[in-house]
């Protein structure tokens, strides 16, 4: 399983656009990148999904290089409510393999 | 609401006796994960079971133990318990092993 490295914070103010990059230098061919999203004391949330160039959903959008070394989610517009911490894991689709959660990077929002 | 759905919500016991815990997946989803989340080692991957059988196995202690019945729903038997067992403990269910639906989690607490 590629191994994923995200930093450990990050601070933002209300309506700015943030974006969170994760590492992936060991990312094989058939792995996705799959991004979750976790309040305290509740389950993580699955936010977004791709395997290359840029996916967008209505929470968020998620740019994968060419290489597929790095991918960088981006949430448009936080508020506060967006204080949480995001996982990004990398694994191939299908059933059977287990996901690591990494640390994650908690995200702070500030009014 | 994922639709996941975990009982008990709390759950409070003494060094070394026994607890089941319980997760009923989402509608039409044949896998279920087991996660532990302790404030010192954070997320860790459990077991999963696809239709009733073991798929993938993680951090699970022998005294831990799981399974998955016929109508899909599992349970986590967790036995000898320690103080170090203390922690929220949190089933997902899935399609793809990607895009998993967590439940709200059973906060354990061993005395």
């Amino acid at each position: 399983l590629a191994k994923t490295t995200q930093p450990i914070s990050m601070d933002s103010y209300e309506g700015q656009e943030v974006n969170i990059t994760c590492s992936h230098n060991n990312i094989a061919t058939n792995d996705y990148i799959t991004w979750y999203q976790q309040f305290p004391s509740q389950g993580p949330r699955f936010i977004i999904q791709g395997y290359k160039t840029k996916v967008t959903n209505e929470v968020a959008s998620l740019f994968i290089p060419a290489d597929r070394k790095s991918s960088t989610l981006s949430l448009p517009r936080v508020s506060l409510s967006d204080t949480a911490v995001y996982y990004c894991l990398v694994a191939p689709s299908g059933q059977g393999g287990k996901l690591i959660f990494g640390q994650g990077t908690e995200l702070s929002v500030k009014p | 609401d994922s639709g996941v759905t975990q009982t008990p919500k709390h759950l409070i016991t003494a060094t070394g006796q026994r607890v089941t815990l319980r997760c009923s997946p989402r509608s039409g989803d044949l896998s279920v994960y087991w996660y532990q989340q302790s404030l010192d080692q954070g997320l860790q991957f459990l077991i999963q079971y696809y239709n009733g059988e073991e798929r993938a196995k993680g951090n699970i202690l022998e005294r831990f133990s799981a399974q998955q019945f016929p109508d899909l729903h599992s349970e986590l038997n967790l036995s000898s318990l320690e103080l170090g067992d203390s922690a929220l403990y949190f089933c997902a269910s899935s399609v793809d092993q990607n895009e998993q639906y967590f439940g709200p989690g059973t906060r354990l607490t061993v005395t």
